[in-house]
């Protein structure tokens, strides 16, 4: 499975919009995007994802890259709630999920 | 979607003892996999459990120390034997349903005397 990349830690103002980014610049033509959470010492939580095309659901979206070597995971308006680690893993349809060590997310009112 | 639960959600347990932890799913699902979480860490990939044969160990696990099974397509349980400190970590129970995504129960923290 292709590696990722994301920074350590980001803060976002409560209301804003969060960008996270991820890079993935190995990926190939058959993995998808995923993107999780996980809230402290809860188990993670599916979020989104995607192949080639923009994603959007009642959580978030995903906007992948055209060349799909990077994406980034945008929260439109953030809560206190949306405080924790993210998670954004590359692997194909049917394989099993390998964890980096994420983004740490903290929202701040 | 699927529901995964497990059980125990915690426990506290002596050193050299064994502890085996339960995982159910709402649904019948194609894949299920054991992980584990230390202190401040990622999580990491223990095994696949396969329904039917033997579950596919990640490197660095091995079956003596965590023996694994699935009898059917919704339970699967995971055993942390000959504990010790070292141990001590949340262990998660994950599934995957049929053309779907993978799902995660809410784990079972262990800590080790």
């Amino acid at each position: 499975d292709a590696k990722t990349t994301q920074p350590p830690s980001m803060d976002c103002a409560e209301g804003r919009a969060a960008n996270l980014p991820c890079n993935h610049s190995t990926i190939s033509g058959n993995e998808y995007v995923y993107w999780y959470r996980q809230i402290h010492s809860q188990g993670p939580q599916y979020i989104i994802h995607g192949l080639k095309n923009n994603e959007t659901n009642e959580m978030a979206s995903l906007i992948i890259t055209e060349d799909r070597k990077s994406s980034t995971l945008i929260l439109p308006h953030a809560t206190l709630r949306d405080t924790a680690v993210y998670y954004c893993i590359v692997s194909q349809g049917a394989q099993k999920l390998v964890f980096g060590q994420g983004t740490r997310l903290t929202i701040n009112p | 979607s699927a529901v995964i639960s497990q059980k125990p959600s915690r426990d506290i347990c002596q050193r050299g003892t064994s502890l085996t932890i339960q995982c159910q799913v709402d649904s019948q699902v194609t894949m299920m996999f054991w992980y584990r979480q230390q202190p401040g860490q990622s999580l990491t990939l223990i095994a696949t459990a396969n329904q039917g044969s033997e579950a596919t160990y990640e490197s660095g696990f091995v079956i003596d120390k965590f023996p694994i099974s699935r009898p059917n397509l919704t339970f699967s349980t995971l055993t942390v034997s000959n504990m010790s400190p070292e141990d001590s970590s949340i262990y998660l129970c994950s599934a995957r349903p049929l053309a779907d995504t993978q799902y995660f129960g809410p784990g079972t923290r262990l800590t080790v005397l």
